[in-house]
């Protein structure tokens, strides 16, 4: 009963280190997508996939990186890390037929010194 | 450009009491849907509710309903006998067309349920 899976829940970083969030889902869901949450700004789409082997930016996308090899995963790559990414990164994943309604990993807090 | 506007940055309500939260949004697209999220201290952020722009009732999930009135662009999140495990922040969210999960998100509403 895993759902959508997040390492790590917490990160500290150095400005300049890079890392990768981890994401994995066991729903066999098409959509996956990675949102920040900052305080006050609700939450905002970095990237997105429809599909293994396909990916697209979203509203805030410098910065990061993604791939999608498989269904089952989605890591997000920091490049190299910026105090102004400091923040609560969430994956998400949802069936094609019903895109939006999104099941949501615990969260990764990073925080970038 | 679409946009989600949620305007009470908090709301009370007496437990057993109803409490509406208000969403609008904005979009040129004819076909998007519309969603709630619940995200209670712990973090984890819960689906409620989905409204589609072509639905011709509103949306209706146990205790929860949708108040959705076109011509407003409005999309009202309606909680019936509220239970204190229904304090926390709840955000209005918006997907345009329809093969996408991509969501633009409101700022949220902190709900606080006193006894």
């Amino acid at each position: 009963n895993a759902g959508v899976t997040q390492t790590p829940k917490f990160q500290v970083l150095k400005t300049g280190q890079s890392m990768t969030l981890q994401c994995a889902q066991d729903m066999n869901h098409e959509y996956m997508s990675w949102y920040r949450q900052d305080p006050g700004m609700g939450l905002r789409l970095i990237h997105y996939s429809v599909g293994a082997g396909i990916t697209d930016q979203g509203e805030v996308p410098n910065g990061y990186n993604v791939s999608r090899s498989t269904t089952e995963d989605f890591p997000l790559r920091l490049l190299s890390a910026a105090p102004s990414q400091t923040s609560v990164y969430f994956c998400a994943s949802s069936q094609q037929q019903r895109p939006g309604e999104l099941f949501f990993g615990e969260g990764s807090r990073l925080t970038v010194l | 450009a679409q946009k989600i506007t949620q305007t009470q940055p908090g709301m009370f309500v007496q437990e057993k009491e109803a409490v509406t939260l208000d969403c609008t949004y904005d979009t040129s697209d004819p076909s998007y849907g519309l969603f709630w999220y619940k995200q209670p201290s712990s973090g984890e952020m819960i689906f409620l509710i989905y409204q589609g722009s072509y639905d011709q009732q509103n949306a209706t999930e146990g205790r929860y309903s949708l108040n959705f009135q076109k011509a407003r662009k409005s999309a009202n999140l309606v909680i019936s006998a509220s239970q204190l495990g229904d304090s926390a922040m709840y955000f209005c969210a918006m997907r345009g067309g329809y093969n996408t999960d991509k969501l633009i998100f409101g700022t949220g509403t902190r709900l606080q349920v006193f006894p």
